[in-house]
């Protein structure tokens, strides 16, 4: 399986400040995905991270407060801006390997748990 | 660990007794469905995923059922262990490789 680390693992933030999570993935991959998690709650799909181009954003999710990145076909970047304690959550990266392309399984980080004060 | 899973519904089930997960899901189109376990403080981890072309997968001690008459799925496991006490959810495609989740059950395992 594709190993992917998330860094910062979990931060605890003050209001207004902004933070950058990176994903690295050990192998390529097609698809690079970015969901929150909220407290007790399901995954939320943020945005597709696209390679060398701007991020694809799901309804609800805008740019400016979650700026994303992907230079490459195995890191990334979500920053959570200005942040405020409904941000809370747990952020995680998920991938799509080559070897799984034509399915649809999604592999995941062990998340960053961001505390929002 | 985190509260993975404080708010939502919990299934109770006595260890060694099997535990069936149910999940509804509303895109009709979807082709793709999976079914992750989600322990606490760690990311999902998968455990079985089924086409649309098909009504049953098995694997080792679990099998999915998909109904797409009434858009539903359920995950069964087989003499259930204190092991599998995590939350399960539900996944379906949701175009351009994406995964779209249900809102999960907490399955609680009792000796």
């Amino acid at each position: 399986s594709a190993v992917i680390s998330q860094k910062p693992s979990r931060d605890i933030c003050q209001r207004g400040t902004s933070l950058t999570i990176q994903c690295q993935v050990d192998s390529q991959v097609t698809m690079m995905f970015w969901y929150r998690q909220q407290p007790g709650q399901s995954l939320t799909l943020i945005a597709t991270a696209n390679q060398g181009s701007e991020a694809t954003y799901e309804s609800g999710f805008v740019i400016d407060k979650f700026p994303i990145s992907r230079p490459n076909l195995t890191f990334s970047t979500l920053t959570v801006s200005n942040m405020s304690p409904e941000d809370s959550s747990i952020y995680l990266c998920s991938v799509t390997p080559y070897w799984r392309s034509n399915t649809g399984e999604l592999f995941f980080g062990e998340g960053s748990r961001l505390t929002v004060l | 660990g985190e509260s993975v899973g404080l708010h939502l519904p919990t299934l109770s089930v006595q260890e060694g007794d099997n535990s069936i997960i149910n999940c509804a899901y509303s895109n009709s189109a979807s082709d793709y469905f999976i079914w992750y376990k989600q322990e606490s403080g760690k990311g999902p981890q998968f455990i079985i995923d089924i086409r649309s072309n098909m009504d049953k997968r098995q694997g080792q001690r679990v099998t999915v059922l998909l109904n797409k008459t009434v858009k539903h799925l359920s995950l069964q496991i087989a003499a259930t262990q204190p092991g599998d006490s995590a939350v399960y959810f539900c996944a379906h495609s949701g175009g351009y490789n994406k995964l779209i989740f249900g809102a999960g059950t907490r399955l609680a395992v009792h000796p």
